[in-house]
């Protein structure tokens, strides 16, 4: 029931690109992503709600595909301060139950 | 103000201690949560309060008792815990749950040792 992300892990260049997916086998109302640096807490980036939202923030957008279930993170020329462990947070509400689970998690490390 | 506190921000016990941690938020949200999180795996959902009342609790051993005396503030009663509930315990708090657009703001965590 965890949604799996990928890749795993990642490797940058200050300044290159990176996507990162989120897929669940579970219908999502909403996706929200975070990014927890080592030692510290989870820190929002920004929630996609049903519908193909797209949202940015930033040089950090993210896309939402209802259907298919699943979500993407866009890192644009990348920064050292992106680096960290990002983590899709997905939401399932059906037939009254609530479910709240974060996806498996990848680490990202930009090099100068 | 947007800031989670969470104290204490390290506690070892023993399996037959009684002890508590506690979350404090002056943001005036209605939603408090209890995650666990275990060394290099994602955070798990514990409970949630919404207006100081339980809301989900995630099949969570009675071990852990949780509590929300007001709506700024969330404790976390532990007893007779196991060396495997060693990890780090993260509060956070959104406006209202379920909510539509709303972030959850995290505090810094509490790093639970079980002896």
């Amino acid at each position: 029931q965890q949604p799996v992300q990928s890749p795993q892990a990642v490797i940058l260049r200050e300044g290159e690109d990176a996507v990162i997916n989120c897929s669940s086998s579970k219908a999502l109302y909403s996706v929200h992503w975070y990014r927890q640096k080592h030692g510290e807490a989870p820190v929002f980036l920004m929630i996609l709600l049903k519908g193909g939202e797209q949202k940015g923030h930033e040089k950090i957008s993210a896309s939402f595909n209802e259907k298919k279930q699943q979500s993407s993170l866009y890192l644009t020329a990348s920064q050292l301060s992106y680096s960290g462990t990002y983590f899709c947070g997905t939401e399932m509400r059906a037939s009254g139950t609530y479910k709240y689970i974060f996806g498996t998690g990848t680490r990202l490390k930009v090099l100068a | 103000d947007t800031e989670v506190t969470q104290t204490p921000k390290h506690l070892v016990m023993g399996m037959t201690n009684k002890k508590s941690l506690k979350c404090e938020q002056h943001m005036g949200h209605r939603a408090m949560y209890w995650y666990k999180q275990k060394a290099k795996k994602p955070p798990e959902l514990m409970f949630v309060y919404s207006y100081e009342k339980l809301s989900i609790n995630e099949s969570v051993p009675s071990r852990f008792s949780p509590e929300c005396p007001n709506s700024s503030l969330l404790n976390l009663h532990l007893h007779a815990l196991q060396p495997e509930d060693s990890a780090l315990y993260l509060c956070a708090s959104s406006q209202v749950f379920p909510g539509q657009t709303d972030t959850q703001y995290f505090g810094p965590g509490t790093r639970l040792t079980v002896l």
